[in-house]
This record gives C-alpha cells, sequence and structure tokens, in this order.
C-alpha cells in the first residue's frame, strides 16, 4: 500500500526554523515527484514545493529563499526545511506523491507559528 | 487570490447533477494537465480526476472531468449526502514555474 506520513509540526516562534519529514512507503521517492501543499486553518489548498525524480525543485514564491525541499533516499523519506518562519506560515502541511494529480496525501502535519 | 478560480459554493438536491468549473489562463489549464481533489471535513485531500478527465482506481464513473480552452469542470451525478465536501482544482502554471489551486468550492447536497 502506498502511505505517506508527515511528522516534524509544533508550535515555533516568528522567525524560527522547522523540519518537517514525510515518511513515504509502497513506493520509492527518488523514483517518483512528491509535492508539499499547506492550508492554513480555514482556508483553501496551496501548493508549495515539489522535487521531481531527476532532483529539480521549484518552490512557490511565497516560501522561496525560506523553505527548502530535499530527500533521504536511503531513509525513503522527504523533507522541507523551514526557516524564518512567519504568522502566515501556519498552516496544515501535506506531503503527495506527484507533480500533477496528487495521491496519495499523507494526513498533514500542523505547523503554528506563534509568539 | 487564487490563480485559479472557482466558485465559492454550489448546491443541489440528492440524485441530481451538479457542475463546478474552474477558470485559468493559457499558461496554466491552458497548457498543462487539470486535477479535482476532494476534502471531506477534518480529512486530507483525495485525488478524484487525474490529466483532465481520468479517475483513478476507486473512483466511481458518477465524478468526471472535462476541460476546454483556459477552464475546466468538475461533474457530479447522482448527488450523494456522502458527497459534501470542498473541491479543488489544480494544475501546473508554466510561467510561475509552481503548481496552483483553485480557491476551492464547497458543496451542498439540500
Amino acid at each position: 500500500e502506498v502511505q505517506l506520513v508527515e511528522s516534524g509540526g509544533g508550535l515555533i516562534r516568528p522567525g524560527g526554523s522547522l523540519r518537517l519529514s514525510c515518511a513515504a512507503s509502497g513506493f520509492t521517492v527518488s523514483s517518483n515527484y512528491v509535492t508539499w501543499v499547506r492550508q492554513a486553518p480555514g482556508k483553501g489548498l496551496e501548493w508549495v514545493s515539489v522535487i521531481y525524480s531527476g532532483g529539480s525543485t521549484y518552490y512557490a514564491d511565497s516560501v522561496k529563499g525560506r523553505f527548502t525541499i530535499s530527500r533521504d533516499n536511503s531513509k525513503n523519506t522527504l523533507f522541507l526545511q523551514m526557516s524564518s518562519l512567519r504568522a502566515d506560515d501556519t498552516a496544515v502541511y501535506y506531503c503527495a506523491r506527484g507533480a500533477a494529480g496528487l495521491d496519495p496525501w499523507g494526513q498533514g502535519t500542523l505547523v503554528t507559528v506563534s509568539s | 487570490q487564487s490563480v485559479l478560480t472557482q466558485p465559492p459554493s454550489v448546491s443541489a438536491a440528492p440524485g441530481q447533477k451538479v457542475t463546478i468549473s474552474c477558470s485559468g489562463s493559457s499558461s496554466n489549464i491552458g497548457n498543462n494537465y487539470v486535477s479535482w481533489y476532494q476534502q471531506l471535513p477534518g480529512t486530507a485531500p483525495k485525488l478524484l480526476i487525474y490529466d483532465n478527465n481520468r479517475r483513478p482506481s476507486g473512483i466511481p464513473d458518477r465524478f468526471s472531468g472535462s476541460k476546454s480552452g483556459t477552464s475546466a469542470t468538475l461533474g457530479i451525478t447522482g448527488l450523494q449526502t456522502g458527497d459534501e465536501a470542498d473541491y479543488y482544482c489544480g494544475t501546473w502554471d508554466s510561467s510561475l514555474s509552481a503548481g496552483v489551486f483553485g480557491g476551492g468550492t464547497k458543496l451542498t447536497v439540500l
């Protein structure tokens, strides 16, 4: 069964850093595109970043220069390193397999940026 | 302000049909595949339609997708109360070099 499990969320102060993890099973992250999507409380989906199987990465303008997507092939895990966090980064962060046609999605991990 | 435009809400009676529109531009919908997602309350989104009109295994044929020019449409027939959810369209934007979503449409089955 293909599955994604996010972890690493929590309460962080503005300006702080946090690293999210997305553990994959049932498929190989290095051979697939994997995407991060976030959803602020009560709001819609916002695309964040994608890493291609070849290693190319792309970011939303809202996080460019602050967030870094990466993967550890040996652990079959995807990461999202977030720095210079702001209140408007508060959201549930989902990882999903694919770049278009995201499937499946993880259950999400909540990141709250607040003082 | 989302790059893709969806109506905030739609409603219809059980058993009826509803369509949800998604409007974009040549840099996104016009030249890339569209996907649709269903998000039931309190859950993660689920893929309903990919590559404009293809259904993943397990998605009933009550759900359909189409695309024309810079717009896409999700159709749902035989509405059930369990279809009440938020629906999102998504695609790639070649000008932004980023993925984009619509603002979401809340479906109410009256």
